[in-house]
C-alpha cells in the first residue's frame, strides 16, 4: 500500500482536461511544498513533469499544471493528446525519517 | 544533462544479496546532490529505497533500513546499492535517480534494471 493515494485510473478524450489527485497527510503533502509528478510511458523510466507543487521543468508543455490544497495535490493536463497516455506518479518529501513517499500511480487513458 | 545507467545481476537467489551499480555521466557524483534508489515491483507503484551523498552520508526507507547499504565510488563516478536477505518480494525494476540540488524532487532517472529473486 502506497503512502500517497491516487486514483487507479482516469480517462479523457483528446482536447479535454483531466485532473489526477494525490492525497497524503500533514507529514508529507500537507507539510511541504515538495510535491512532484512523474510521467512513465510504457517501458520507459519516469520523467518529472511538475516539481515543487506547480513548477514545470523546461521542455514540459504548459498543458501540464500542478496545485495543492491542504493534504491533497493535483495534476491537471489540459488539451489532452494521445501522447499523454501514461502512468503518472506523485511524490512528496516526507521529512527526515521517511524522506520520500510515492503514490500508487494513476493510469491515464486518452480515449 | 546528467545520465544514469544501472547495472547488475538480473537474477538473485532467495536469502542472497542484491547488488547494483549506477554509473553517472554528464555530471560529477561529488556535486551538491543526493543520489537515490527507487524500485517498482511488478504491477505496483514506486518505492523509495534510500539515498547517499558524496560524503557517504545516507538515508534509508525505514521499512528496508535493516537490509540496505549504499556506497559511493568517486573514482568511478558511480554509486551502489546492496540489499541483503532478499525474497521474492524484492523482485522489482530498480531505478537509480538524482535528487535535485534544491533537494525537492527527482530530476533525472536511469532506465532501470529488472532484478528477479528466484532459485
Amino acid at each position: 500500500q502506497s503512502a500517497l493515494t491516487q486514483p487507479r485510473s482516469v480517462s479523457g478524450s483528446p482536447g479535454q482536461s483531466v485532473t489526477i489527485s494525490c492525497t497524503g497527510t500533514s507529514d508529507d503533502v500537507g507539510g511541504y511544498n515538495y510535491v512532484s509528478w512523474h510521467q512513465q510511458l510504457p517501458g520507459a523510466a519516469p520523467k518529472v513533469m511538475i516539481y515543487d507543487v506547480s513548477e514545470r521543468p523546461s521542455g514540459v508543455p504548459d498543458r501540464f499544471s500542478g496545485s495543492k490544497s491542504g493534504n491533497t495535490a493535483s495534476l491537471t493536463i489540459s488539451g489532452l493528446q494521445a501522447e499523454d497516455e501514461a502512468d503518472y506518479y506523485c511524490c512528496s518529501y516526507a521529512g527526515q525519517y521517511s524522506r520520500w513517499v510515492f503514490g500508487g500511480g494513476t493510469k491515464l487513458t486518452v480515449l | 544533462q546528467v545520465q544514469l545507467q544501472e547495472s547488475g545481476p538480473g537474477l538473485v537467489k532467495p536469502s542472497g544479496t542484491l547488488s547494483l551499480t549506477c554509473a553517472v555521466s554528464g555530471g560529477s557524483i561529488s556535486s551538491r546532490n543526493w543520489w537515490s534508489w527507487v524500485r517498482q515491483s511488478p504491477g505496483k507503484g514506486l518505492e523509495w529505497i534510500g539515498e547517499i551523498y558524496h560524503s557517504g552520508t545516507t538515508n534509508y526507507n525505514p521499512s528496508l533500513r535493516s537490509r540496505v547499504t549504499t556506497s559511493v565510488d568517486k573514482s568511478k563516478n558511480q554509486f551502489s546499492l546492496k540489499l541483503t536477505s532478499v525474497t521474492a518480494a524484492d523482485t522489482a525494476l530498480y531505478y537509480c535517480a538524482k535528487v535535485s540540488e534544491t533537494y525537492s524532487y527527482f530530476d533525472f532517472w536511469g532506465q532501470g534494471v529488472l532484478v528477479t529473486v528466484s532459485s
